[in-house]
């Protein structure tokens, strides 16, 4: 069964500064998608960035990047010049393709991060 | 793009009554979409998965005579608790499957949640 694991439980940044988010998963499977939400304290779900596995090059959305390690199984983001609007629950999600599965998204923990002024 | 709306945000019923959860999505077909329940400070915790004219497949330990879920079309998929009690109180949230991949392929676009509160 896959798993997905953000170790961070939480973190916090200042201002303008780059911070790193954590995330390993297990799986057996070798093409799947990989995703990071943000759910701020509105608590509505927001897709920040998604990584297709068979594509070596990092997915980046603006401020938002991620370090896609397929070997290591580590899907971590990193996000430069933070703001305040930033501050949010980050959940880290795995989820095998429809065609081999139900589709659903696999969550971590998530990990809270502020940043502060 | 990509807009799943959810309706009503916020109710408030009696223990015993049946309330009624409607997730649309907006301007994409989504022949799937997922219910999930999360309780405070705590991830997303997948209930059930809805397809388009079939039944839906409910995850292990989920009623599905409690939490019954009906897609009746390409952008339509509601859940209603039925004789709902205290603990069915939770924030109830869907997400629909982009098929035609315009946000890139397989992803999930959530609504903002329903936040159910049984008395």
């Amino acid at each position: 069964a896959q798993t997905v694991t953000q170790s961070q439980p939480e973190m916090s940044v200042q201002e303008a500064e780059t911070v790193t988010l954590s995330c390993t998963y297990d799986t057996s499977e070798s093409n799947y998608y990989l995703f990071w939400y943000k759910q701020p304290p509105s608590r509505q779900m927001i897709l920040v960035i998604r990584q297709e596995a068979y594509k070596q090059q990092n997915a980046t959305e603006n401020r938002f990047s991620v370090n896609f390690q397929k070997a290591a199984k580590s899907f971590s983001l990193k996000i430069s010049d933070s703001q305040l609007g930033d501050t949010a629950m980050y959940f880290c999600a795995f989820m095998t393709p429809s065609t081999r599965s139900q589709g659903n998204l696999i969550f971590g923990k998530g990990t809270k991060l502020s940043v502060k002024p | 793009g990509a807009v799943v709306s959810q309706h009503p945000s916020r109710v408030i019923c009696k223990s015993g009554t049946s309330v009624k959860i409607e997730c649309r999505s907006l301007d994409f077909q989504a022949t799937t979409m997922f219910w999930y329940r999360q309780f405070p400070k705590q991830s997303l915790m997948l209930m059930a998965t809805s397809n388009e004219g079939s039944k839906a497949t409910y995850e292990q330990g989920v009623e599905k005579d409690k939490f019954l879920i009906n897609h009746a079309s390409l952008t339509l998929s509601t859940l209603t608790v039925t004789s709902a009690h205290p603990e069915d109180s939770s924030f109830y949230i869907c997400s629909a499957r982009d098929q035609l991949g315009l946000g890139g392929r397989e992803t999930q676009y959530f609504g903002p949640g329903t936040r159910l509160l049984v008395l």
